[in-house]
């Protein structure tokens, strides 16, 4: 079985410039989840889709960011235009649904360098 | 809200050595505990969890954890470190509530370990 993928791995751009994150998770994953390591700090919550719905995207820092789960399988992150403080690690993470707890499959994560 | 201390930034072992990483939690209710490590250029892979019952419980990779409810721990444990296991680990606990969910993480402890 195939784990979440993330495209790309790395991706450098400028100021201003816009940059989309791919996430695939796990097929058959209804609950899609996006976080982001800044260097030297913890890894935050972004956001929470079920399906192509969004759950909670009480962690997104600002309307710079836009995430979208069109059909309910891949997810995108777009960004933009982009500010230094972005740069970062963004993990997409997936899991099955089910109630109450369960465990959550991270990806390898996108690093984003914003010059 | 929840939180999660992770008081060692970085910690050097020897390789045959035990090892202790230390967690504290802050969570109004029964926690829902994981470790997870991630090896260079990999995404997060979880080593263990806790959601109830026996407060020992044994991961992946010859880890364990103990949850402590009156420490607010759950520190991880190994009896003999392997070289393979430099890596960075991170504590986190789950929020569950209805059909939202996501994980609080610590900041993180980098494990180097000497031959």
């Amino acid at each position: 079985e195939a784990g979440v993928t993330q495209f790309p791995s790395h991706s450098v751009i400028e100021k201003g410039q816009t940059v989309t994150l791919r996430c695939d998770p796990i097929s058959g994953h209804d609950n899609l989840y996006w976080y982001r390591r800044v260097m030297g700090k913890e890894i935050k919550f972004l956001l929470h889709f079920v399906k192509e719905s969004k759950q909670d995207e009480s962690g997104m820092p600002n309307n710079r960011f836009l995430a979208e789960r069109t059909g309910g399988t891949y997810s995108t992150l777009k960004v933009q235009p982009a500010e230094l403080e972005d740069s970062g690690v963004y993990f997409c993470a997936s899991s099955q649904r089910q109630k109450g707890p369960r465990e959550q499959f991270f990806g390898p994560g996108t690093r984003l360098t914003v010059l | 809200a929840q939180s999660v201390t992770q008081p060692d930034i970085h910690i050097t072992v020897s390789e045959g050595a035990s090892l202790e990483l230390r967690c504290n939690y802050s969570y109004g209710a029964t926690p829902y505990l994981f470790w997870y490590v991630q090896s260079p250029g990999q995404g997060l892979q979880l080593l263990l969890k806790y959601f109830s019952g026996d407060t020992l419980v044994q991961g992946i990779k010859g880890f364990e954890a103990e949850f402590k409810r009156s420490q607010s721990s759950f520190n991880l444990r190994k009896p003999s470190v392997h070289w393979s296991d430099a890596a960075e680990y991170f504590c986190a606990v789950g929020l569950y509530t209805g059909t939202a969910s996501k994980l609080t993480f610590g900041t993180g402890t980098r494990l180097q370990v000497t031959l």
